[in-house]
């Protein structure tokens, strides 16, 4: 059974701060993981979805890497901002999605 | 190009009665998933449905249940509602196994 860990479970840091959210999963045969970043009460917005495939993916200051082989991801947020606030889930699919429990995020202004 | 569409987007139901939630995919999407989020246990995958047929299922009991229509749109039905399904229901479509698409999901609220 895929079972995904998202660290660190919360996270603050300053305005402009580049930082880096981490993603692992057990099961390496996967068709593709995709971030999302979720507002409280609201649903998901993708971010960034990395086929099997690729090694990278980016957008904005969005940055995604896959390294299917050690079963991990990483999530790069550069010069963050105060509206980046929300919290940051990783899903992995094959199959069905199997969600992380999420990283909350926090920039102070 | 509209979004996925979830209604109602709140809902109050009283413990043992029956509720019926929608989705209504991004058009030309055929897949549709089922998610149950809740503070203790995260996303926990309930469903999913491609072409009217149920693909996957995940570990939760009879009493939830879905269908697909032909137009793609989908319901999930929960009956003899508990306390514990409480929690915020989300559906995702998407074309095939690329990137999927969430709505912005039903409150639901059982007392």
């Amino acid at each position: 059974k895929q079972e995904v860990t998202q660290i660190p479970a919360a996270l603050s840091v300053p305005e402009g701060e580049n930082l880096v959210l981490n993603c692992s999963f057990t099961d390496s045969a996967i068709y593709n993981l995709q971030w999302f970043r979720q507002d409280p009460g609201k649903g998901l917005t993708s971010l960034l979805l990395i086929q099997s495939s690729q090694r990278e993916q980016t957008s904005g200051r969005l940055n995604a890497s896959l390294d299917k082989s050690s079963g991990r991801s990483t999530l790069y947020i550069a010069a963050s901002q105060p509206g980046d606030s929300a919290t940051y889930l990783c899903a992995v699919n094959n199959n069905d999605m199997r969600f992380g429990a999420g990283t909350r995020l926090t920039v102070k202004p | 190009k509209a979004g996925v569409t979830q209604t109602p987007r709140y809902l109050i139901k009283t413990r043992g009665q029956q509720v019926t939630l929608s989705c209504s995919p991004i058009s030309g999407h055929r897949s549709v998933s089922w998610y149950q989020q809740t503070p203790g246990q995260g996303l926990q995958f309930l469903f999913e449905y491609f072409s009217e047929t149920q693909r996957n299922k995940g570990n939760f009991p009879g009493r939830f249940s879905g269908r697909q229509f032909s137009n793609s749109r989908s319901e999930m039905n929960v009956s003899t509602l508990e306390l514990g399904d409480s929690a915020l229901y989300l559906c995702a479509s998407r074309r095939g196994d690329t990137e999927a698409f969430f709505g912005q999901g039903t409150r639901l609220t059982v007392v």
